[in-house]
């Protein structure tokens, strides 16, 4: 099993284009989820999926957009890219509840806005 | 907003020392709890779940603490590949359930 994987590992923006994370997992599970990572700040979620087709806003929702189409593909889509959107991302799947089970993280994808 | 608290540190320990450190968090109704490890550039794993009783996993013991809302991770005979930074996980207060503290950086030295 690959696990949770993200494209691309890193991603240079300019400020107002727009680009889309990709996520995807081979582990059949229900939940996934984006956070994003801040020098001095813990993970923080953006949005997260409890299933294919159903999808919600996290902590920090605001300038990102998420569908779910499959069980295995999680994307994540930057609208207009801001500096304030420069971090570090990673997508995360669990087999149920992620309040209860095991967390799986990808690699992460650092992206940097100009 | 609910808040989970570590010491940032670097703690600096040397290579075969006791090493603890807690989290504290401020949701009284949280319900589970983990101790996440994520190394440098690295995507945070999951180090072990923290039950009521307390648990062991070989060097690693982590201990809940519901009165006083803090829970702690003890590493004995540490190792240099313990260098890490140690993430304190609690359920509650975020959208999903669950609240990420900022960290615990720890340097193991030979």
């Amino acid at each position: 099993n690959a696990g949770v994987t993200q494209t691309p590992k890193f991603q240079v923006l300019k400020t107002g284009q727009s680009m889309t994370l990709q996520c995807a997992q081979d582990m059949n599970h229900e939940y996934m989820s984006w956070y994003r990572q801040d020098p001095g700040m813990g993970l923080r979620l953006i949005h997260y999926s409890v299933g294919a087709g159903i999808t919600d806003q996290g902590e920090v929702p605001n300038g990102y957009n998420v569908s779910r189409s499959t069980t295995e593909d999680f994307p994540l889509r930057l609208l207009s890219a801001a500096p304030s959107q420069t971090s570090v991302y990673f997508c995360a799947s669990s087999y149920r509840t992620m309040t209860y089970n095991e967390q799986f993280f990808g690699p992460g994808t650092r992206l940097t806005v100009l | 907003r609910k808040e989970v608290e570590q010491d940032p540190g670097p703690f600096n320990v040397p290579e075969g020392a006791t090493v603890a450190f807690n989290c504290t968090y401020s949701n009284s109704a949280s319900q589970s709890f983990f101790w996440y490890r994520q190394d440098c550039r690295k995507e945070p794993k999951l180090l072990m779940s923290v039950y009521s009783s307390g648990n062991e996993d070989g060097r690693f013991t982590a201990q809940l603490n519901r009165a006083s809302q803090y829970i702690s991770l003890l590493i004995r005979d540490s190792k240099l590949s313990d260098s890490a930074t140690y993430l304190c996980v609690v359920s509650g207060g975020g959208a999903d359930g669950l609240t990420f503290g900022k960290g615990t950086h720890l340097i193991i030295q030979p």
